[in-house]
């Protein structure tokens, strides 16, 4: 089955900085991939996506990339701001395959100190 | 509200009492899932159910019993449950079949004592 890695498991950031996280999956079958945020006691909620027909998706500070062959995606986060420390989950599925259930990596808790 | 809503939002329950989670989703989706959500763990997928049908089961203890009456619901039974069980339970549901997210329910705090 789909195992995803995700890392770093934690990330402190000075405000105005840039903040990389990276995942890795196992099922090339997967072909979509979506990072949730879930700021503290809340549910996770989705922040942005990527397919496989695409390298690279941006919205605004926010931007995914995808590299199929080495099988990893990556969240990219500019101008970090203090709204911004949560924890962020990359998940991978194949939506056509049992029901696109998700496969969640580790968590990464941002941090983004003032 | 997204449209998936959990019911209790905590609860307290002793190793010897039977409850349930309730899941409801208002968006007609087709797919629905059980995560286990621990400190420091990530999110654990439990049970998945397509179109009422339970496809996935992830090596759930027998002490969790899913049950799925409908598309639109999903429960969770609790039984005998342990301290490690303590965690957050979130329900999940999405469209088999489209590239569309999965929405999250606001959870279950769960406290075994």
């Amino acid at each position: 089955g789909e195992n995803v890695e995700q890392h770093p498991s934690t990330l402190s950031v000075q405000e105005g900085d840039s903040a990389v996280i990276k995942c890795t999956y196992s099922d090339s079958a997967s072909n979509y991939f979506p990072w949730y945020k879930q700021e503290l006691g809340k549910r996770p909620q989705l922040i942005i996506d990527i397919r496989s027909n695409v390298g690279e998706k941006k919205d605004q500070r926010i931007a995914v990339t995808l590299n199929k062959t080495a099988k990893h995606f990556s969240l990219h986060i500019t101008e970090t701001q203090p709204e911004d420390s949560a924890v962020y989950f990359c998940a991978a599925s194949n939506p056509y395959n049992q029901g696109g259930k998700l496969i969640f990596g580790q968590g990464t808790e941002l941090s983004v100190k003032p | 509200e997204t449209g998936v809503t959990q019911t209790p939002r905590h609860l307290v329950m002793g190793m010897t009492n039977k409850k349930s989670l309730k899941c409801e989703q208002h968006l007609g989706h087709n797919a629905m899932y059980w995560y286990k959500q621990s400190a420091k763990k990530p999110l654990e997928l439990m049970f998945v159910y397509n179109f009422k049908e339970q496809t996935e089961n992830n090596s759930v203890p027998s002490r969790f019993s899913p049950e799925c009456p409908n598309s639109s619901h999903l429960f969770l039974h609790l039984h005998t449950l342990q301290p490690e069980d303590s965690a957050l339970y979130l329900c999940a549901s999405s469209q088999e079949g489209m590239d569309t997210e999965a929405f999250f329910g606001q959870g279950t705090r769960l406290t075994v004592v």
